[in-house]
């Protein structure tokens, strides 16, 4: 079955650039969306954004000027990059799979395989 | 952005005990509402989508229903395994597909 693996550094200093990876395994990425989602320490989960196998993003408004997300489908992976980190940005970040289920003549958008995360903390 | 807002925020409950928890959208999202599971240390996990409509391996005690602005999810007999973090998120309208503050299900 598909799994998702993040990766990428546990520790970031103020205003440096996050950059994480997650490797797809067991299916292809030519197909689905692939999203990334955050969880600050005791709190709850954040949307991040997403990109189709097109090439195609669309972000979060409140992160749109610091987050990119691409594609790598030569490695089966794709990737998140935000700038400008703050201790805000603390977070275990979550990659997962994006899929449209059909139900009822309409088209229902769900997550429904996620990595296991990796934590990210921001400081100097 | 669309607002997504659950109660109670925390439940204490018993297993065997029928639990209900609501979830309630800022504006009409019809049935694009998804319950996700999250355990501790755990990423969340996919439990029902298009309001009512269970995904695959999930057990049939869960259940979801709603439309429109106020919708429910119910577990009919709590097993041990069952006690989580629950979250709403809405799928009408990205960006971003907003989640709801969650509802942390405790033993009782």
């Amino acid at each position: 079955q598909v799994q998702l693996q993040e990766s990428g550094p546990g520790l970031v200093k103020p205003s440096e650039t996050l950059s994480l990876t997650c490797t797809v395994s067991g299916g292809s990425i030519s197909s689905y969306s692939w999203s990334w989602i955050r969880q600050p320490p005791e709190k709850g989960l954040e949307w991040i954004g997403y990109i189709y196998n097109s090439g195609s993003t669309t972000y979060s408004p409140s992160l749109k000027s610091r987050v990119s997300i691409s594609v790598d489908t030569s490695k089966n992976q794709f990737s998140l990059k935000l700038r400008f980190m703050t201790a805000a940005d603390t977070a275990v970040y979550y990659c997962a799979r994006g899929r449209w289920f059909g139900e009822r003549g309409n088209y229902y958008y769900g997550m429904d395989v996620w990595g296991q995360g990796t934590t990210v903390t921001v400081s100097s | 952005d669309i607002q997504m807002t659950q109660s109670p925020s925390s439940l204490s409950a018993s297993v065997g005990d029928r639990v209900t928890i609501t979830c309630r959208a800022s504006q009409s999202i019809s049935t694009y509402l998804n319950w996700y599971q999250q355990k501790p240390e755990k990423a969340p996990n996919l439990l029902i989508y298009a309001a009512s409509s269970l995904q695959s391996g999930v057990p049939s005690r869960f259940s979801g229903s709603g439309s429109g602005t106020d919708f429910t999810l119910t577990i009919s007999s709590l097993q041990p395994e069952d006690f989580a973090t629950y979250y709403c998120q809405q799928s009408y309208s990205a960006p971003p597909y907003t989640f709801g503050q969650g509802t942390k299900l405790e033993i009782q």
